[in-house]
């Protein structure tokens, strides 16, 4: 178990371009989230899936914004024509569903901070 | 909307003693999840202690304890013996226990500096 990893750790973009983020949640977990902190604040959600399907989506999650997770596993976020104001750390984590009971606790990635210039 | 409101930006502490960060959160559900996590500087977010609301009493992890109060929707974080390792931001969260109500409510964090 490596814990939930994300790729990559930084990413400098210019304003209008798309830009993608992986995460690869702890093995067994059939839950993912996703997150985003901006300086100063903490983590405000933005959608979750169980399995391949998307469960829920944040009103913060714009249309520019879209998740993916195609097999279950990893997941991937997707932001296009970003904007100055997209620039943010971007958290994934995940937890683990089992028997109808959901494991109270999500674990958390290191975090893909964006920047857009 | 559940809300959950740290009202201590920064704080700090002297090397071996003992700091309480306050968390105070705003809900009508009677069943939820109360949790404190833990950020150091470029690292990753990791939980530090968890309390179900159901249980009385309050959790503890080693150094980490909870004073729990549910009817003033209190959730307030000690750290006896602090140590350098414990400077980090530390954030306040709030989870539904119903299921697929599981996304997680962050206060705004409090910075925790150690004096050494």
């Amino acid at each position: 178990d490596t814990g939930v990893s994300q790729d990559p750790r930084h990413k400098i973009t210019k304003r209008g371009q798309n830009v993608t983020f992986r995460c690869d949640p702890i093995s067994e977990h059939n839950r993912l989230y996703w997150y985003r902190q901006t300086l100063g604040q903490g983590p405000e959600f933005l959608t979750y899936f169980q399995n391949e399907a998307q469960l829920e989506k944040s009103r913060l999650l714009s249309d520019r914004f879209s998740a993916e997770r195609p097999k279950g596993s990893f997941s991937t976020l997707e932001i296009q024509r970003t904007e100055q104001g997209d620039s943010a750390m971007y958290l994934c984590a995940s937890s683990l569903v089992r028997g109808g009971t959901v494991q109270e606790t999500q674990y958390f990635g290191p975090g893909t901070r964006l920047l857009v210039l | 909307a559940q809300t959950v409101t740290q009202s201590q930006p920064e704080m700090s502490v002297q090397e071996a003693e003992t700091v309480t960060l306050s968390c105070t959160y705003d809900t009508s559900e009677s069943d939820y999840y109360l949790f404190w996590y833990k950020q150091p500087p470029s690292r990753q977010m990791i939980l530090v202690i968890r309390q179900e609301a159901y249980k009385q009493q309050n959790a503890t992890e080693n150094r980490f304890s909870v004073n729990f109060q549910k009817a003033a929707k209190s959730f307030s974080l000690k750290i006896s013996d602090s140590q350098l390792g414990d400077a980090a931001m530390y954030f306040c969260a709030y989870r539904s226990a119903g299921f697929g109500n599981e996304k997680l409510t962050f206060g705004t964090g409090t910075r925790l500096t150690i004096i050494p």
